[in-house]
């Protein structure tokens, strides 16, 4: 089992471009999560999905949107980025709200 | 509004001392409360769960305590080896249920 994998490991971004952040489990987890993760201010819910084809907010959701077409995917997107969105994020997994596995991250600078 | 924290002050010990972390919340009533640990450049990795009805929970070198009339979470680490160092962070699911809130988190340092 791979567990939770991230892609891209490292991405850099000028300002205003778009990107999407791919995370895949291969645990048969309903859900899934989306954080940023920045010094000082510890692990921040971006947006979650409680299953397949569903998603909410977290506490950090502006300027972000997800998708959850398959159960093993959790796709998040930066239609617009900003500098502020320079952070390492981090997707995770788990059954209900037990233990969650997260992925390697994902270190984003939006120059 | 809800706080979960955690010092942010790096925790220096000597190897085989005991280290203890704490975690402490505000307006919050969880039903259980999560541990993990989280070395440089990786995602973090659980280590105990521990629920409102249970006072200490173990699991080999590590014990955790729940308090929820202090609103408190001791975690311990006894025999500290130098493998232990990474920074320990403490979550707490929110009082709608849906979504686990992560403190800061402690860096751990364990000197040889």
């Amino acid at each position: 089992n791979a567990g939770v994998t991230q892609t891209p490991k490292f991405r850099v971004l000028k300002t205003g471009q778009s990107m999407t952040l791919l995370c895949a489990q291969d645990m048969n987890h309903e859900y899934m999560y989306w954080y940023r993760q920045d010094p000082g201010m510890g692990l921040r819910l971006i947006h979650y999905s409680v299953g397949e084809g569903t998603t909410a907010k977290g506490e950090v959701p502006d300027g972000y949107n997800v998708s959850r077409l398959k159960k093993q995917n959790f796709l998040l997107g930066l239609e617009s980025a900003a500098p502020s969105q320079t952070s390492v994020y981090f997707c995770a997994s788990s059954n209900r709200l037990n233990e969650q596995f997260f992925g390697p991250g994902t270190r984003l600078t939006v120059l | 509004s809800q706080k979960i924290e955690q010092n942010s002050e790096a925790l220096n010990i000597q190897e085989g001392k005991t280290a203890t972390l704490t975690c402490n919340y505000t307006n919050y009533s969880p039903a259980y409360l999560q541990w993990y640990r989280q070395d440089p450049g990786r995602g973090p990795v659980f280590l105990l769960l521990i629920r409102e009805n249970e006072k200490e929970k173990r699991k080999e070198r590590l014990k955790v305590t729940f308090d929820t009339t202090l609103k408190q979470s001791l975690f311990h680490i006894t025999a500290s080896q130098p493998a232990d160092s990474a920074t320990y962070l403490c979550a707490l699911v929110n009082n709608a249920g849906n979504m686990l809130t992560f403190g800061g988190g402690t860096r751990l340092m364990v000197k040889p």
